[in-house]
């Protein structure tokens, strides 16, 4: 089975400065696909940033970019320029490639960010 | 509708009573997942329909907890005779359902069951 690991349970940044968020995970699997959400406390999930295992590059999304080491099973988020806005728990997740229920999410336990004026 | 809806957002119960949770999927979105969200097991998967296959159930943590998706939209959880451990925030999410691993799944807001 998947695990997804987030070492950091809260973590605090100044407004406009830029902060990393760590994930590991563990799989057997060679090629998958690894998620970061956003759940602000409204709780309605976000989808931040998506990657898939089989390519090296790394995804961006305007503030946001991961850096993905395959070998090392590591999946870190790193958001630019932090807002306000950005305050929220996030998690990261796994799905297995394949069809069927492969699609369901394994998630990490979260990490709360608070984003400080 | 725009997004994913879940009603109603939330619900107290007392031990031993039965619950029902509805959502709402985006409309044209074939895929529907249940997940549940709480402070000891953080988010679990619990079930997964796709159009008129049959669900995988393989996360439902009891024979007390099922799920139905009537007409391939909206979906109802229930709990049968609650107990205290079932407390949590319980999310449903959507996609297309044909793009596999790279489509989205949107989330609904989450019912927020307390169990007394």
């Amino acid at each position: 089975a998947q695990t997804v690991t987030q070492s950091q349970p809260e973590m605090s940044v100044q407004e406009a400065e830029t902060v990393t968020l760590s994930c590991t995970y563990d799989t057997s699997e060679n090629n998958y696909y690894l998620f970061w959400y956003k759940q602000p406390p409204s709780r309605q999930m976000i989808l931040v940033i998506r990657q898939e295992a089989y390519k090296q590059q790394n995804a961006t999304e305007n503030r946001f970019s991961v850096n993905f080491q395959k070998a090392a099973k590591s999946f870190s988020l790193k958001i630019s320029d932090s807002q306000l806005g950005d305050t929220a728990m996030y998690f990261c997740a796994f799905m297995k490639p394949g069809g069927g229920s492969n699609y369901k999410l394994t998630f990490g336990k979260g990490t709360l960010l608070t984003v400080n004026p | 509708g725009a997004g994913v809806s879940q009603s109603p957002s939330n619900k107290v119960t007392e031990k031993g009573k039965d619950v029902e949770l509805r959502c709402d999927p985006i409309s044209g979105h074939t895929a529907l997942y249940w997940y549940r969200q709480s402070l000891g097991q953080g988010l679990e998967f619990l079930i997964y329909f796709q159009g008129n296959s049959a669900p995988d159930k393989s996360g439902l943590p009891s024979d007390r907890f099922s799920a139905e998706r009537t007409g391939g939209s909206v979906s109802t959880l229930t709990i049968q005779r609650t107990q205290q451990e079932d407390s949590a925030v319980y999310l449903c999410a959507s996609s297309l359902g044909w793009r596999g691993a790279w489509e989205t799944q949107y989330f609904g807001p989450g019912t927020r069951l307390l169990v007394l």
